[in-house]
């Protein structure tokens, strides 16, 4: 069981350039998010899912898109990198949100660089 | 959103017990009260959670003020290990709504040899 994993841990972009960075959980959880976590700050929701094939905006969803054609997978695009941009990005999986157990899973985190 | 105010930071002496406190004075009567640290270069994990009484598990114990404007999250012995950011958060009970958690800074714990 390798929970949530993050591809690539670690890229450096020019600023107009795109990228995917994926997000893969094998625990079967139907909630996945997007956060980014600035230097010195908490975590901040970009895109989240509540199911396959559904995907809904979070606080700093701009310059950002995502898409969830699996259930296991979440994908979030950059399509024109932008140096504010330069961030740690987290990805996190939940079984189901609205129970009792609200727990999410956090992958290690993908640490972007955008000159 | 419900918020919660912490300490930035906290030290503590390695297998001493630590004592981090979390203010939440608009917590609502649906509002769950999770605790979750994160570890130098990793991502968040989850440490606990519970809406009124006080929770023990094999990481921590969580004790809840009767008013439930303030909790504590309670390491018996902290470790070396422990040395982590806390982050404090409520997150709502509704049925089929996104779930997300809001993080703010948390209490940077230094855990001394």
């Amino acid at each position: 069981n390798a929970g949530v994993t993050q591809t690539p841990k670690f890229r450096v972009l020019k600023t107009g350039q795109s990228m995917t960075l994926l997000c893969a959980q094998d625990m079967n959880h139907e909630y996945m998010y997007w956060y980014r976590q600035d230097p010195g700050m908490g975590l901040r929701l970009i895109h989240y899912s509540v199911g396959e094939g559904t995907t809904a905006k979070g606080e700093v969803p701009d310059g950002y898109n995502v898409s969830r054609l699996k259930k296991q997978n979440f994908l979030l695009g950059l399509e024109s990198a932008a140096p504010s941009q330069t961030s740690v990005y987290f990805c996190a999986s939940q079984p189901l949100a609205g129970t009792s157990t609200d727990t999410q899973y956090f992958g290690p985190g993908t640490r972007l660089t955008v000159l | 959103d419900a918020k919660t105010t912490q300490p930035n930071s906290m030290e503590s002496n390695e297998e001493e017990p630590v004592h981090l406190p979390c203010n939440h004075s608009t917590i609502s009567g649906t509002d769950y009260i999770h605790w979750y640290r994160q570890l130098p270069s990793q991502g968040p994990e989850y440490v606990i959670h519970g809406l009124t009484s006080n929770v023990n598990n094999r990481m921590a114990s969580l004790a809840i003020a009767e008013d439930r404007k303030s909790s504590t999250l309670i390491l018996h012995r902290a470790t070396l290990r422990d040395a982590a950011v806390y982050y404090c958060i409520l997150s709502r009970n509704y049925g089929g709504s996104q779930g997300n958690l809001i993080f703010g800074k948390g209490t940077k714990l230094s855990v001394k040899p």
